[in-house]
């Protein structure tokens, strides 16, 4: 069974203080991890997509890294907008099409 | 905006009752995707449909179904409701290359 276990639970940080988000997984065959963000009360939002490891990805203060068991989302100088709740899923070479496992989430509190 | 369609954004109703949760994917996306979000629980996948065909199941409950209609949109209908059906639902659609692009959810409450 596909598993994906995100760490620390909720991080607090001041704007511009710079952090690291963990997602760790196993799974039967990585097809892709899969980043999303996820406001209150709204759909995640998708954002990255890394398909093997030592795969980068980054978008305005985020990048996203993979290695053969884990993936990181780094936040460099973050700003108050990037609070959100941060979502890792996997998806496997042996389920059925798109189907996503997630995690429960890393709720990100940037304080101004 | 993702281009998925969820309507009712949100719903109360009482136990034993019955709802439909509908779901219209983005232009061009054949398969739908359902998910239930808890708060003491993270997204967990309900039932997947690809061009109207059920293609995968997860923790479905028995008195929850779903279809998708030939102009390719999806019911999802909870039924004999519980106070733990409380929850927010979402329903997805697949690009091409795999990422699931998420509706805003239907916020159901079951009192």
């Amino acid at each position: 069974e596909d598993q994906v276990t995100q760490s620390p639970e909720a991080l607090r940080l001041q704007e511009g203080e710079s952090s690291s988000l963990n997602c760790s997984y196993t799974v039967s065959g990585l097809r892709g991890l899969f980043w999303y963000r996820q406001d209150p009360g709204k759909g995640p939002e998708f954002l990255f997509t890394l398909y093997s490891a030592g795969e980068e990805k980054e978008k305005e203060r985020l990048k996203a890294t993979l290695t053969k068991k884990e993936s990181f989302l780094h936040i460099t100088a973050p700003k108050p907008e990037d609070s959100a709740t941060y979502l890792c899923a996997v998806q496997s070479l042996v389920t059925s099409g798109s189907r996503l496992t997630f995690g429960e989430g890393t709720q990100l509190t940037v304080n101004p | 905006d993702s281009g998925v369609t969820q309507t009712p954004k949100h719903l109360i109703t009482a136990t034993g009752q019955r709802v439909t949760l509908r779901c219209s994917p983005r232009s061009g996306d054949l398969s739908v995707y359902w998910y239930q979000q808890s708060l003491d629980q993270g997204l967990q996948f309900l039932i997947q449909y690809y061009n109207g065909e059920e293609r995968a199941k997860g923790n479905i409950l028995e008195r929850f179904s779903a279809q998708q209609f030939p102009d390719l949109h999806s019911e999802l209908n909870l039924s004999s409701l519980e106070l733990g059906d409380s929850a927010l639902y979402f329903c997805a659609s697949s690009s091409p290359t795999g990422e699931l692009f998420f509706g805003e959810g239907s916020r159901l409450t079951v009192l």
